[in-house]
């Protein structure tokens, strides 16, 4: 079946530096993929969508400058936390869905905890 | 908006028990429904879907009836064991939406042997 690699797993940084995070469709061309963020206790929080070629579509209250996307192939997207401070420790995950995929459920990483120090 | 209600946790039951847990639904038509599962320090793995009125999903001895009339999903598993105990959200995707999944807030459950 169709797979999702998140990379890395788990990221520890210093508060004002920066972190990518990895999304990567081993098996599949990813025409769309999709960052959730999930805070301790809670649902996944859809951040943006991004499709391949195209800049992303932020959800309201995302920063776009701070949380910088970048779908540049079919097979890989990026999630570029910028200047990270304590509140954006988080765990992150990302899916990604096909061309033909349309109403089947999307496939997703097994996600990203960042912590901020 | 489109928008999915669940029962909150946590729930805990004793092995073999008889699970339920409540989902329902706001959508403008018709839209496919899901159940995922979440264990510890892991992502997202779809355990059952529906995509129309009256289909029943299963995977794993769980099941879920999309039910048109009252708007739900609820899982149901006859017989919970240990390795059941995780996190479960039930979401939806519209129709003719691009693959976007709108989530519940996730319920806890802790099986206890």
């Amino acid at each position: 079946g169709a797979v999702v690699s998140q990379h890395p797993s788990r990221v520890i940084c210093k508060s004002g530096t920066s972190v990518k995070i990895e999304c990567r469709s081993l098996d599949f061309q990813a025409t769309t993929m999709f960052w959730y963020r999930q805070f301790p206790k809670q649902s996944l929080m859809l951040m943006a969508t991004s499709n391949e070629g195209s800049k992303a579509t932020y959800e309201q209250g995302v920063e776009k400058d701070k949380f910088l996307i970048n779908h540049a192939s079919l097979t890989l997207s990026t999630l570029t936390v910028t200047s990270a401070h304590p509140e954006d420790s988080s765990f992150y995950i990302c899916s990604a869905s096909g061309t033909g995929f349309n109403n089947s459920p999307l496939h997703f990483g097994n996600g990203t905890r960042l912590t901020v120090t | 908006g489109d928008s999915v209600t669940q029962m909150e946790g946590p729930v805990t039951l004793s092995e073999e028990a008889f699970l339920t847990i409540n989902c329902t639904y706001t959508a403008t038509g018709y839209p496919s429904l899901f159940w995922y599962v979440q264990y510890p320090g892991e992502g997202l793995q779809l355990l059952l879907k529906a995509t129309k009125a009256d289909d029943k999903g299963s995977n794993k001895g769980f099941e879920a009836t999309y039910r048109k009339e009252t708007t739900s999903f609820h899982l149901e598993k006859g017989s919970v064991q240990v390795s059941d105990s995780a996190v479960y959200f039930c979401a939806l995707m519209g129709r003719g939406a691009t693959n976007k999944l709108i989530f519940g807030t996730g319920t806890l459950l802790a099986v206890q042997p």
